[in-house]
């Protein structure tokens, strides 16, 4: 069946940069893009961009500070976010296409000093 | 502040009909697909509806989807205790050229 599974939670300090890998599995990873979607605890959805196999989107208030790539090879995508604030503290969700119809289990950034 | 308008909050008892709202503009609901998604605590989200009235697979027909303008509304009819979560409205915008999610809404199965 269709998943996306998500790497593990991370502590980071303020400054610092963190990198989230979703891998997929079921599907032909060619024919969709992964979106990237953030919620802080008690806050709603953020979505932060998207990539496929040409290009990525960002949304405007993440550009200059996250980058997302994807390897095809390894069927998996990521979301490098930099200079990490402690308002960055949230899980980060992978999912997959434009209905963002299957997610991932989500990964929690703590952003502490 | 949301560039989709949701109501913070809904409630319904057990059976009824419930119906929540997403207002939006001219860039995003009139111009592109909206979808819903439920969010249950510590699990991630779960699409319920794509293209403003699709259910996928395995969603039950008690939820249903409409759009007329700049809103868009997720009706959950016989309304059931498992249904109590947060509610999500989602869709392109071309003016940001990026999705936009509402605000959510708390719905309480009373």
């Amino acid at each position: 069946q269709v998943q996306l599974v998500q790497s593990g939670a991370e502590v980071k300090k303020p400054g610092a940069s963190v990198r989230v890998s979703c891998q997929v599995s079921g599907y032909d990873f060619s024919n969709f893009d992964v979106n990237w979607v953030r919620q802080a605890t008690g806050q709603g959805l953020e979505w932060m961009g998207w990539v496929n196999s040409i290009t990525e989107g960002l949304a405007q208030k993440f550009q200059g500070r996250v980058t997302m790539t994807r390897n095809t090879s390894m069927s998996t995508a990521y979301m490098e976010l930099s200079s990490l604030r402690s308002d960055d503290t949230a899980i980060y969700y992978c999912a997959r296409g434009d209905a963002m119809d299957v997610w991932g289990q989500g990964t929690t950034v703590t952003v502490s000093s | 502040q949301s560039v989709l308008t949701q109501p913070p909050s809904a409630s319904g008892t057990p059976g009824q009909r419930v119906t929540i709202s997403c207002s939006g503009s001219l860039s995003n609901v009139v111009s592109n697909y909206v979808c819903w998604y439920q969010k249950l605590p510590g699990m991630a989200p779960k699409l319920l509806i794509s293209r403003n009235h699709e259910r996928p697979s395995g969603v039950p027909d008690r939820f249903s989807g409409s759009k007329s303008g700049t809103s868009a509304s997720l009706t959950i009819s016989g309304l059931r205790s498992e249904d109590e979560a947060d509610y999500f409205c989602a869709a392109w915008d071309d003016s940001l050229r990026g999705r936009v999610f509402g605000g959510g809404t708390k719905l309480t199965v009373l």
